[in-house]
């Protein structure tokens, strides 16, 4: 079948660490997308990437960092400079053509220890 | 920014007939209007998308007017497993998507 898989679904990070977050499509989409959501928010966007090697960054993009070296992956990881790092992480997918809705993974639900 | 207004909170009962309508003054006019349903600890779900007048699928339909500024999702015979968030978004700035709270819908039995 094809989807979006994130892993793991739950992590825990201590004060100082960096943490990174798997992200794996196999609907061949061009455009990746990271969000947060805090508890009864809406999704705020991290980071995107429209081609393989190629990102931007999104609202949220203090204490991120992502790469995209494979079609099918787009890991994020959350460095020890993002200070409120507890939420849920949700990737999404898309073929990048207009009119194409984005396809989103089961998330990460991140926590401090 | 193309943002999207949406009422927080609905209530409902089983069985009824929901509309959850949606602004979007600064569409513009290529612009897709997507809808998602999202439970909690989940991804959204894609539920349906159009560009105008009206669109139909098996779980809801769609209905936008002809200024395209709002959109209004309706969902027939809701059940107590309808609830849940559901946003409403158009693009951005290319491909990139504003996520506002969306509107939490709550069916009663």
């Amino acid at each position: 079948d094809g989807g979006i898989t994130q892993s793991p679904k739950y992590l825990f990070r201590k004060e100082g660490q960096n943490v990174t977050l798997s992200c794996e499509q196999n609907l061949n989409h061009d455009a990746m997308y990271w969000y947060r959501q805090d508890p009864g928010q809406g999704l705020r966007l991290i980071y995107y990437s429209q081609i393989v090697n190629d990102f931007q960054k999104g609202d949220i993009a203090e204490g991120y960092s992502v790469s995209r070296e494979k079609k099918e992956s787009f890991p994020l990881t959350v460095t020890s400079a993002q200070k409120n790092p507890t939420a849920f992480y949700l990737c999404a997918s898309m073929t990048g053509a207009s009119g194409q809705p984005q396809h989103f993974g089961d998330g990460t639900r991140l926590s401090i220890l | 920014l193309a943002k999207t207004t949406q009422p927080i909170s609905m209530d409902s009962y089983e069985g009824q007939e929901v509309n959850i309508t949606c602004s979007h003054n600064n569409i513009a006019t290529n612009d897709y209007i997507t809808w998602y349903q999202q439970f909690p600890s989940q991804g959204p779900r894609f539920i349906i998308q159009g560009y105008k007048t009206k669109v139909t699928n098996e779980v809801a339909s769609l209905f936008i007017p002809a200024d395209r500024k709002s959109s209004t999702l309706s969902l027939p015979r809701v059940s107590l497993s309808d609830t849940a968030v559901y946003y409403c978004l158009v693009p951005y700035n290319f491909n990139k998507f504003y996520f506002g709270s969306g509107t939490k819908l709550n069916v009663k039995p």
